[in-house]
């Protein structure tokens, strides 16, 4: 079945940079897009862009934009996510997940709690 | 501020029936891009409950259903059981900001 296990918990201070990763399973890892979205304590989810794993191409949130890179290693079935210049308010949990035939999210990985504290 | 509106908290009795609505605008679902469902128990990763407007994927319940109309998309759930005690939330294409998007979430209580 699919499965996505991500990387374990991260604790950074302002300014610093954390990677995420996402190693995926059970389908061939380079036919489906990977997105990333993130879900700060209490808060609602926030989609941070996406990944075409075949080709490399990302697309990232105009908020996030410049801020945060997203990179694959196909032979690993692995992607990543790497956030710069950390601030308190990027304190969330970092989900990855597959993309359907309509744009619909249909697996998730665990999630990765990201802590940017000082 | 979400892009697509939801209710922050609805409830209901063990049996019945709730809807929880999402409202966009015309850079979103009114622009006739897919509307999509998450469930998110406490301390877990959302799971994908509708696709598509009205689609369920393998293993959901027929208790759960979605529809769309004009600018806004609901989320139907009968039968209520206290397992359905949860966070709920749409998901969309929006134009405007060329990304995808979330409503702000719906907490759903069992009484």
């Amino acid at each position: 079945q699919v499965q996505f296990v991500q990387s374990g918990a991260e604790v950074r201070k302002p300014g610093a940079s954390v990677k995420v990763s996402c190693k995926a399973s059970g389908y061939i890892f380079s036919r489906h897009a990977l997105h990333w979205v993130r879900q700060a304590p209490g808060q609602g989810l926030e989609w941070m862009g996406w990944i075409n794993v075949d080709s490399g191409n990302t697309k990232y949130s105009q908020k996030l934009q410049g801020r945060v890179t997203f990179t694959r290693d196909k032979s690993a079935s692995t992607a990543y996510m790497e956030m710069s210049s950390l601030r308190s308010e990027d304190t969330a949990v970092y989900f990855c997940a597959r993309v359907g035939g309509v744009g619909e999210l249909m697996d998730w990985g665990q999630g990765t709690l990201v802590t940017v504290s000082s | 501020q979400s892009v697509l509106t939801q209710p922050p908290s609805v409830s209901g009795a063990p049996g019945q029936r709730v809807t929880i609505s999402c409202t966009g605008s015309s850079s979103n679902i009114g622009a006739d891009y897919d509307v999509h469902w998450y469930q998110q128990l406490p301390g877990t990763a959302p799971k994908l409950l509708i696709y598509g407007h009205t689609n369920r994927p393998s293993g959901v319940p027929d208790r759960f259903s979605g529809s769309k109309s004009g600018t806004s998309a609901s989320l139907a759930i009968t039968g209520l059981q206290a397992e359905d005690e949860a966070d709920y939330y749409c998901q969309s294409y929006d134009s405007s900001v060329s990304g995808w998007v979330f409503g702000g979430g719906t907490k759903l209580t069992v009484l």
